[in-house]
Order: structure tokens, then C-alpha cells, then sequence
């Protein structure tokens, strides 16, 4: 079945640095990835879409890629800040279409001052 | 627009009461998707509407669990008899497809943290 995976275990990273988050997948080739931001008490927002046939997509301070040989995709925040912190979600569209998705369990990133 | 809304925020219940809560999706939003998160678990796609027909409900846990969409501002998620296990924080979002853009991006509402005892 479906499989995604980002890594559990929070990101601590220093402010002005770069963050790097991993979004993994198995037994599927999705259309496209999204990625959403999620802070403590609400709902997750929508960041970033990235289709099959991109390989890189840029949003501010925000770059995604999508490698769907290694079925990984890598979100990065440059000169972090500590209003970055949050935790982010990785979503596929799920299997069988029908624009439901399907998502990680998230990865927890701390910017430090 | 106010975005998605549901209520209540916080629901505290007995086991074996029952529970509903409630979602207004975004006015002309044709998708509905209501989630269920825990730490273990994350977020899991419960039911899924289209124009207020209900797609795929293979997430739903048990039939204790059922959710109605009676018109396109509206829905609900009822669990019937309510469980310690239930407890959860229920998101509902909405979405809208259209050719031209062909994804979803999903708006979700502030969630129902619900607490069985």
C-alpha cells in the first residue's frame, strides 16, 4: 500500500540557516506533491504544489524538488527564521485519483535564534 | 470569506455519548474532506465529498462513525457511540477543482479537538 515517510524526530536549525526537509514515498507514482505548514492548535496550510514533471519549484524563500526516480522530494527554507517553526507535511494525491491526499506524519522544524 | 469554519473547537464527552460535529466549507468549494490526527497516527482522510455526494468513506474507522453532507454549505461527522479511542483532533477542508489548475489544494478549518472519557 501507499507509504510515506518524513522523518519524526524535530529539526533544529539556526536562524539565517538553511532548513532541509525529506518527504519519502513507496508503492506509488503520484501526479504531484504538496507540501503544507501546520502550527500548534490549526489546521494545515497549503505551501507549495510540485507536479511529476517538475523537478524543482521556487516560492520566496521556499524550494521544493521532486525526484521521482529516488521517490523523494526535499523542501528547503533558506535564511531560516524563528517564525519558520512549524511542523510541515508532505501530501501525495492519492491512489485512484479523485483529488483526495494522502499525508505524512510530518516533520516538527525549531529555528533558534 | 471566512475560510472554513467548524464548531465546536473543543468537545468533551463521555463514553458512549454521542458527538457531532460540524463543518461549513468555503462558499463554492465542490470538494469536502474530513480528517482525523493524532500523534500515532497523523492525518488520516476520513470521507470525501464531491457536490455533496459522498466519494470514498474507506477511511472511516468503523460504523460508529458516519458523516452527511445534506446541502453544499454544510456537513457533519457524528460518531455514535463515542469512545476514549476516538479522541482526536477532526479537521474538515474544502477544495475546488478546476481544469484549468487539475490539483487540490486543500483549505482546512481550525479543527474539533474532541476528548472522550
Amino acid at each position: 500500500s501507499q507509504k510515506i515517510e518524513q522523518n519524526s524526530e524535530a529539526l533544529n536549525i539556526q536562524e539565517g540557516k538553511t532548513a532541509t526537509l525529506t518527504c519519502n514515498y513507496t508503492n506509488y507514482s503520484p501526479a504531484y506533491l504538496q507540501w503544507y505548514r501546520q502550527d500548534p492548535g490549526r489546521g494545515p496550510v497549503f505551501l507549495l504544489l510540485i507536479r511529476e514533471n517538475e523537478k524543482e519549484k521556487r516560492k520566496e524563500r521556499l524550494k521544493v524538488t521532486f525526484d521521482t526516480t529516488l521517490k523523494q522530494s526535499l523542501f528547503h527554507i533558506t535564511a531560516s527564521q524563528p517564525a519558520d517553526s512549524a511542523t510541515y507535511l508532505c501530501a501525495l494525491d492519492g491512489t485512484g485519483g479523485g483529488n483526495k491526499l494522502t499525508f505524512g506524519t510530518g516533520t516538527q522544524l525549531k529555528v533558534e535564534l | 470569506d471566512a475560510g472554513v469554519i467548524q464548531s465546536p473547537r473543543h468537545e468533551v464527552t463521555e463514553m458512549g455519548q454521542e458527538v457531532t460535529l460540524r463543518c461549513k466549507p468555503i462558499s463554492g468549494h465542490d470538494y469536502l474532506f474530513w480528517y482525523r490526527q493524532t500523534m500515532m497516527r497523523g492525518l488520516e482522510l476520513l470521507i470525501y465529498f464531491n457536490n455533496n455526494v459522498p466519494i470514498d468513506d474507506s477511511g472511516m474507522p468503523e460504523d460508529r462513525f458516519s458523516a452527511k453532507m445534506p446541502n453544499a454549505s454544510f456537513s457533519t461527522l457524528k460518531i455514535q457511540p463515542s469512545e476514549p479511542r476516538d479522541s482526536a483532533v477532526y479537521f474538515c477542508a474544502s477544495s475546488l477543482w478546476t481544469s484549468a489548475i487539475s490539483y487540490n489544494e486543500q483549505f482546512f478549518g481550525p479543527g474539533t479537538r474532541l476528548t472522550v472519557l
